[in-house]
């Protein structure tokens, strides 16, 4: 089976721009979990989604969102954009997110705001 | 909510000596303990993972050791390889069969450098 595949992988903002990434979670996986690494913060959880519902959110501004479509693929956008918002996003899928089901995550898109 | 903390921060041993890294959780839910590696460039990838019912779990060279009553969690490499280097993360979370998985709590990360 295909991994985790993320797009585009390297982008390049300014300031006040809004982005949209796209996640494609493996074959068959219904849930896909979204983070955003940094040197200082590490690995924050941004929020995940099933079956086109966001289950969970981490403690991220409004101007972070995403969406889910019908066939598992998954979208965030990240509006009005500064500076701290630089950073590698990674998205990770399971199957159904439940019980102690592995997170596979994708290559990740690193972001960068000037 | 959960806080993890891991330590050290860098750890730089010899090829063939042992590497042990310790985080720290604050949630007494937790129970599900995951450690991740990640190459430089590369994606995290699942090593290893531990559920609360069970106190320790090896895979080969790897290891992890959980003790719930203080709280903390260990990987243990042993026998390290310079393909050992890279950066460990380990995370904590509510898991329960049935119900939706909540989040993965990560640790800040430690850099291991294995020298040959």
């Amino acid at each position: 089976k295909a991994g985790v595949t993320q797009t585009p992988r390297y982008l390049i903002k300014t300031r006040g721009q809004q982005v949209t990434l796209s996640c494609s979670p493996i074959s068959g996986h219904r849930s896909v979990s979204w983070y955003q690494q940094t040197p200082g913060q590490g690995l924050q959880f941004l929020f995940e989604y099933f079956s086109e519902t966001q289950r969970n959110k981490g403690n991220f501004p409004g101007r972070f969102s995403g969406r889910q479509f019908s066939n598992s693929r998954s979208e965030m956008n990240v509006s009005t954009l500064e500076l701290g918002d630089s950073a590698l996003y990674l998205c990770a899928s399971s199957l159904y997110g439940r019980g102690f089901e592995t997170q596979y995550f994708g290559p990740g898109t690193r972001l960068l705001v000037l | 909510g959960e806080n993890v903390e891991q330590h050290p921060s860098t750890l730089s041993v010899q090829e063939g000596d042992s590497a042990v890294i310790k985080c720290t959780y604050s949630d007494s839910a937790s129970n599900y303990f995951p450690w991740y590696k990640q190459e430089l460039g590369k994606r995290p990838q699942l090593i290893i993972d531990i559920r609360s019912n069970v106190g320790e779990k090896k895979d080969q060279r790897i290891a992890v050791t959980l003790n719930k009553t203080a709280k903390h969690f260990s990987l243990h490499i042993t026998e390290t390889q310079p393909e050992d280097s890279a950066v460990y993360f380990c995370a904590a979370s509510i898991r329960e069969v049935g119900r939706s998985q909540g989040n993965l709590i990560f640790g800040k990360g430690t850099k291991l450098s294995v020298k040959p």
